[in-house]
């Protein structure tokens, strides 16, 4: 266990809802990175969080939007789902720009 | 764009021996690997990193090669258990990165006993 964990674990959605996935980083973690990894294939990053602000962003659209609290937790916001945002997603924590730990991630299924 | 890429997709060795996974880089300006098994259903799991200094590190059963001169990088398991079984990524990173990682689309390792 990496002390990073993760919610929902899985999730249903429909085409043009909106989702929020929620992050709690490992104690003592101050940076925190989310990432999506398509079935069959490695995580893609989509941006980074340090100190409650963005900080570097992937090949994403801004419909794919973020927070991150006070106490390090994150959320990720998806606007308008589509079919092909259905992956793994997946949060990792860190201190500082140290090694990533990675929680269970969220199944989500855009029917 | 600069990727991080895997050989082969899949790796099927017997139980005691010993596998190696090897994945190809192409960012030179990337000075930290990291090797992460990723069981079904979980997340990626840390098991060695390299620094770009380095052209060799060792864990427990685990060794990581780096070959910079043809950007390559492999992983070694030695005496391979059924609990191996797992699909392996390559990630890369870089100074200006943050905690931004390049993964590679993995190799599925299965260990048959």
């Amino acid at each position: 266990e990496t002390g990073v964990t993760q919610s929902p674990t899985h999730l249903i959605k429909t085409r043009g809802q909106q989702v929020t996935l929620r992050c709690s980083s490992q104690s003592g973690h101050n940076t925190v990175s989310w990432y999506q990894q398509a079935l069959g294939q490695g995580p893609q990053f989509i941006f980074q969080y340090y100190r409650e602000e963005e900080n570097g962003r992937g090949n994403f659209p801004p419909r794919f939007s973020g927070l991150q609290f006070p106490n390090y937790s994150s959320e990720l916001n998806v606007n308008a789902l589509e079919l092909d945002d259905s992956a793994l997603y997946l949060c990792a924590s860190s201190w500082e720009y140290t090694e990533a730990f990675f929680g269970q991630g969220t199944r989500l299924t855009v029917v | 764009g600069e990727s991080v890429g895997l050989h082969l997709p899949t790796l099927s060795v017997q139980e005691g021996d010993n596998s190696i996974i090897n994945c190809a880089y192409s960012n030179s300006a990337s000075d930290y690997f990291i090797w992460y098994k990723q069981e079904s259903g979980k997340g990626p799991q840390f098991i060695i990193d390299i620094r770009s200094n380095m052209d060799k590190r060792q864990g427990q059963r685990v060794t990581v090669l780096l070959n910079k001169t043809v950007k390559h990088l492999s992983l070694q398991i030695a005496a391979t258990q059924p609990g191996d079984s797992a699909v392996y990524f390559c990630a890369e990173k870089w100074e200006t990165s943050g905690s931004r990682l390049t993964f590679g689309e993995g190799t599925q390792l299965t260990v048959n006993p």
